[in-house]
């Protein structure tokens, strides 16, 4: 069975700074690897996903994720953020015939002026 | 895009009624959906897999009898909490997988209170 770590439960950034969010799988075969953010009291909104290709992914609002293989990681980065950023943001990981998804614990982005 | 509606986006009840949750899939059939539970400050746990026209297929741990799965169309899947006691009261998400986009959409959300 897969497994989806991310190791940072809480980050704070400034407005305009970078922001990079860890993600860590743990699967046999090639995986499905997603990133959702979810603001409070609401539902998951997808970010962007990697099936495979180029391991670089773009998403909305400005996020890009890359998946590396190696060190079985899809780190998910944005280069300036805002304030509209602050959110939970969950890592993914799809398998099977049904395509069921694992995700990671969660982190709590908040964004200081 | 594609879209899910949930419904109701938040319900209490009293302890012992049962509560139905309803997830549709507005532009698109979806074959399989999926039922999650949310705990405050936690990550979604995967509670079944609903398949159109088929049983559901639950989760190690979670009650089939208690959480009635029914998936009569290809778009719309249903999530009844029987019984309901405080201990129920949680977040539940659903989400429909698109077969046309290789993705999956997530409703908003209903947050159950059991009182």
């Amino acid at each position: 069975a897969q497994s989806v770590t991310q190791p940072d439960i809480h980050i704070t950034v400034s407005e305009g700074a970078s922001l990079e969010l860890r993600c860590n799988y743990s699967y046999g075969a090639t995986p499905y690897l997603f990133w959702y953010v979810q603001s409070p009291g609401q539902g998951l909104q997808l970010l962007l996903k990697y099936f495979s290709g180029d391991t670089l992914v773009q998403g909305i609002k400005g996020f890009e994720a890359e998946f590396k293989r190696s060190q079985s990681s899809f780190n998910l980065r944005k280069p300036s953020v805002h304030w509209s950023d602050a959110a939970e943001y969950f890592c993914a990981v799809g398998e099977g015939g049904d395509y069921k998804l694992s995700f990671g614990a969660g982190t709590t982005v908040t964004v200081r002026a | 895009g594609a879209v899910v509606s949930q419904h109701p986006s938040r319900v209490i009840c009293k302890s012992g009624t049962s509560v139905k949750i309803e997830c549709r899939s507005l532009d698109f059939q979806a074959t399989t959906m999926f039922w999650y539970r949310q705990f405050p400050k936690q990550s979604l746990m995967l509670m079944a897999t609903s398949n159109e026209g088929s049983k559901a297929t639950y989760e190690q741990g979670v009650e089939k009898d208690k959480f009635l799965i029914n998936h009569a169309s290809l778009t719309l899947s249903t999530l009844t909490v029987t019984s309901a006691h405080p201990e129920d009261s949680s977040f539940y998400i659903c989400s429909a997988r698109d077969d046309r986009a290789s993705g999956y959409t997530f409703g908003s959300g209903t947050r159950l209170t059991v009182v």
